[in-house]
């Protein structure tokens, strides 16, 4: 069964600093990964996803994430960090090998903190 | 699109009280996500249909918890009777199998406060 992981509770940073959400998974098949990001009480929005090509994949408000296969990654980026970018952000998986549909499976998610 | 949406946004009851939840999934998806979050055990996926139909109810925490897809476009997710342990956000969310990779709409979500 696919798995993933979210080894830090939560990250700090200064704005203007980059940024990375750390991000890795298990799966028996290739992996379709996903970023969601979830504002004070708001519902969880997507963000960026990995299906196949290009190992870095861009998404919304800037973030970007790069998928590495031999280190079974998927972790968020950015360059320049935002007091706004403060939020709850998930990482989910699903296994493409698995038969049929597959629901995602999410992280405990990280908890990013920008200080002015 | 107007999303998914879920109402109510904010529920107050008591112990005791029957509560029901609603949710109304993107049109044109298939399927459709019961989850909740809690402080202690983060996102659970609760229970999830396929064309109406339950296809995996074994994150409903207990017989207290029931839901129903009567057709493509509503769903509910029912206490009876709600517990203060039930307090969570309550998230609906949807998905088409016509997606590349299934990625899942979510709903703004329903706060939900058992006293």
């Amino acid at each position: 069964a696919q798995s993933v992981a979210q080894p830090e509770d939560q990250v700090n940073v200064a704005e203007g600093n980059p940024l990375t959400v750390k991000c890795t998974y298990s799966v028996s098949g290739n992996p379709y990964l996903f970023w969601y990001v979830q504002y004070p009480n708001r519902g969880l929005q997507f963000l960026l996803k990995y299906i196949t090509g290009d190992n870095l994949v861009k998404g919304s408000y800037g973030f970007e994430a790069e998928f590495n296969k031999s280190q079974t990654s998927f972790h968020l980026k950015k360059p320049s960090a935002l007091v706004s970018d403060s939020a709850l952000y998930f990482c989910a998986v699903r296994d493409s090998a698995e038969p049929g549909f597959q629901k995602l499976v999410f992280g405990t998610g990280t908890r990013l903190l920008v200080s002015p | 699109d107007a999303g998914v949406i879920q109402s109510p946004r904010h529920e107050v009851t008591e112990m005791g009280q029957e509560v029901t939840l609603r949710c109304k999934p993107i049109s044109g998806h298939d399927y459709l996500f019961w989850y909740r979050q809690t402080m202690m055990r983060g996102l659970e996926l609760l229970i999830y249909f396929n064309n109406n139909v339950p296809i995996d109810d074994s994150g409903m925490p207990e017989d207290r918890f029931s839901a129903k897809m009567p057709n493509a476009s509503f769903s509910t997710l029912k206490i009876q009777p709600s517990e203060p342990r039930d307090s969570a956000v309550y998230f609906c969310a949807s998905t088409s199998r016509g997606l590349a990779a299934h990625e899942q709409f979510f709903g703004p979500g329903t706060r939900l406060t058992v006293l």
